[in-house]
């Protein structure tokens, strides 16, 4: 299956709202509510941020919230600050060929 | 709480079949949960390799399905993960995650641990 399309880079000034955006088809970010995301910083294991379009795990900052309309979800961190530079990944279930996961082309964000 | 930990060769000769195991200490890999791999080649992204739940039922990734084997060892609470026919294309970070039963998505992850394919 291919990768779920999310623009390579994002940057935004500390205290700014930066949106990344995450792109797929009704075989999996549009037609289930199984989108999740991930924080990676250089040299460590992915982090989950956000899970099942909008919830975030016990310790995810409130800075942190996600969303969906159609084939395309979004990951909103408000009040930007220099701990959140890292790359974030995005993640589907997704129904065509088997049963499986299909994850984002990633983003890399800047903080100014 | 519950860590995973990965292990293995950290180089592997081409055409020859990548091994690895994670280790899954403080808690029970009979628990309702999916045990899954997941690559990161240098530099780049993420990719699913597949998955398995402590009964042996697996899923994997379409385009990597033929060569791939995971499986579970729950006297050693732990479970593995073999790819064969490697390439230089196989070298890559590999995760070992937990996913919930029911849900999809990752909420426990290993360190990983680099396997270069070279000869």
């Amino acid at each position: 299956q291919s990768a779920l399309t999310q623009p390579a880079s994002v940057s935004g000034s500390p205290g700014q709202s930066i949106t990344i955006s995450c792109t797929g088809t009704s075989s999996d970010v549009g037609g289930y509510n199984y989108v999740s995301w991930y924080q990676q910083r250089p040299g460590k294991a992915p982090k989950l941020m956000i899970y099942e379009v909008n919830n975030r795990p016990s310790g995810v900052s409130n800075r942190f919230s996600g969303s969906k309309s159609g084939n395309t979800a979004s990951l909103t961190i408000s009040g930007l600050r220099a701990e959140d530079e890292a790359d974030y990944y995005c993640s589907s279930y997704t129904s065509t060929s088997t049963l499986s996961y299909v994850f984002g082309t990633g983003t890399g964000v800047t903080v100014l | 709480q519950v860590q995973l930990q990965e292990s293995g060769p950290g180089l592997v000769k081409p055409s020859g079949t990548l091994s690895l195991t994670c280790a899954v200490s403080g808690g029970s890999i009979s628990s309702s949960n999916w045990w899954s791999w997941v690559r990161q080649p240098p530099g780049k992204g993420l990719e699913w390799i597949g998955e398995i739940y402590h009964s042996g039922s697996t899923n994997y990734n379409p385009s990597l399905k033929s060569r791939v084997t995971i499986s579970v060892d729950k006297s050693k609470n732990q479970f593995s993960l073999k790819l064969s026919s490697v390439t230089a294309a196989d070298t890559a970070v590999y995760y070992c995650a937990r996913g919930l039963r029911g849900h999809w998505y990752f909420d426990l992850w290993g360190r990983g641990t680099l396997v270069t394919v070279s000869s």
